[in-house]
């Protein structure tokens, strides 16, 4: 099964700042990567596909990158709505598999 | 309005078994695939399992493979998860969500709310 790893798992950032989360798959996975943010009570909300593809209706302060086993979601300049916590997805395979998560709290 | 809406969750004593529904609507359910993921109180996301838009193609994790079973009603636009042999590691927010195509390499744009299954005696 292919692993998914993101860091860091904590991350404290301030309005305004760029903030960079990066994900790791344990084998090529080409671009087939999602990124989700979630609120606390709230489902997972689809923010990246195909490792770049902006889902429509998210602001485009969101962006992603990367290909093969190392993918990245920055956020231009963080808004207090965007502190969540933030998976990365792999669907290359049959086997969906999401990363530990990336929590972007309050400096 | 594409809705999902997931029921059946509840305390269940270990070894015994529980059957999720989730009911979608607004969104042609049989042109997609459909999943279920679940997350523990307090942890991150697990995909459980999914099933292709005609339910030719289902797959699981290894976590519950042989003890769940995944279903679809297209005419009745309702996906079904059977949970047998409950353990207290299976106890989770189960959600229900829609691929973003009938494509298994699809990620998924739309979550229920989840619903809560506690296992335990």
């Amino acid at each position: 099964d292919i692993q998914m790893t993101q860091s860091p798992s904590t991350l404290s950032a301030s309005v305004g700042d760029r903030v960079t989360i990066t994900c790791r798959a344990s084998q090529s996975i080409s671009r087939w990567l999602a990124w989700y943010q979630q609120k606390p009570g709230k489902a997972p909300n689809l923010l990246i596909y195909q490792a770049s593809s902006l889902e429509s209706g998210v602001p485009s302060r969101f962006s992603g990158s990367g290909s093969g086993t190392e993918f990245t979601l920055t956020i231009s300049s963080l808004q207090p709505d965007d502190f969540a916590t933030y998976y990365c997805q792999q669907y290359n395979t049959y086997l969906f598999t999401f990363g530990p998560g990336t929590k972007v709290d309050f400096k | 309005e594409v809705q999902l809406v997931e029921s059946g969750g509840g305390l269940v004593q270990p070894g015994r078994s529980l059957r999720l529904t989730c009911a979608a609507s607004g969104f042609t359910f049989d042109e997609y695939a459909m999943h279920w993921v679940r997350q523990p109180p307090g942890k991150g996301l697990e995909w459980v399992s999914g099933i292709s838009w005609s339910g030719a193609s289902i797959h699981y994790a290894d976590s519950v493979e042989g003890r769940f079973t995944i279903s679809r009603d297209n005419a009745k636009n309702t996906l079904y998860l059977q949970m047998n042999s409950l353990r207290a590691e299976d106890t989770a927010l189960y959600y229900c969500a829609k691929a973003t195509g009938n494509s298994w390499l699809s990620p998924f744009d739309h979550w229920g709310q989840g619903t809560l299954v506690t296992v335990s005696s």
